[in-house]
């Protein structure tokens, strides 16, 4: 079953703007990792936040995570038309040894126009 | 240095058979999972090897049983092929099992006729 929700489920913006993807999970986490998706192809590791961090930045993108709602968000700030493709967050579970097994939300699929 | 390779890219079965997908590993990584991505979904656990062993299952029927190699490769088999298993089968591996970051290959797309 998924984890959580994605939002929202389809964003379609200009190049240059910038892109904000939602997501909310159930229960206790490692860590959160966001993953990008080109047309049905194979997944690609975005960033990764562990559950006492808040915020993390790499490149163009920033990640926030609170804890507290459960619920992080992915921005890609002066989008390009190549970052067009379906964005998913995944968890990996607080306790256990759950290395490897990440939960995934639906996705958000980002077009960018040029 | 090659990633994550896996076989075949795309294949076609009948309801009722069999089927077996391989995945390589990146070079260095130990650990192989495997997910299940159904159209517009996102992926969804299957089980994950370590050391030859199953380490780790999802809720998957025992149709879907799985084999690591002494090399690291692996493969997954499903049995009695259903049409809801028609799906696009992603390998992952990982070396760092601390932070669970992984490392994906490209797929095999499966359709059950």
């Amino acid at each position: 079953s998924q984890q959580g929700e994605e939002d929202p489920q389809a964003l379609s913006i200009q190049e240059g703007e910038n892109a904000t993807m939602n997501c909310s999970y159930k229960t206790s986490i490692n860590n959160l990792q966001w993953y990008r998706q080109n047309s049905g192809r194979g997944l690609v590791h975005l960033i990764l936040i562990r559950s006492n961090e808040r915020e993390k930045h790499s490149g163009r993108l920033r990640v926030t995570l609170d804890t507290s709602k459960k619920s992080s968000s992915l921005l890609i700030t002066a989008s390009r038309a190549a970052d067009t493709a379906s964005y998913f967050c995944a968890t990996t579970n607080a306790g256990g040894t759950s290395y490897g097994k990440l939960t995934f939300g639906q996705g958000t699929i980002l077009t960018v126009h040029p | 240095d090659a990633g994550v390779t896996q076989s075949p890219t795309h294949l076609i079965k009948t309801r009722g058979q069999q089927v077996t997908l391989r995945c390589s590993p990146k070079s260095g990584h130990d650990t192989v999972s495997w997910y299940q991505q159904a159209l517009g979904q996102g992926p969804q656990f299957i089980f994950q090897y370590y050391e030859e062993e199953e380490r780790q299952r999802g809720n998957f029927p025992d149709r879907f049983s799985g084999h690591q190699f002494p090399n690291y490769s692996s493969e997954l088999n499903v049995n009695a092929l259903l049409l809801g298993d028609s799906a696009l089968y992603l390998c992952a591996s990982s070396y760092d099992r601390a932070t669970g970051e992984l490392f994906f290959g490209e797929g095999s797309r499966l359709t059950v006729l």
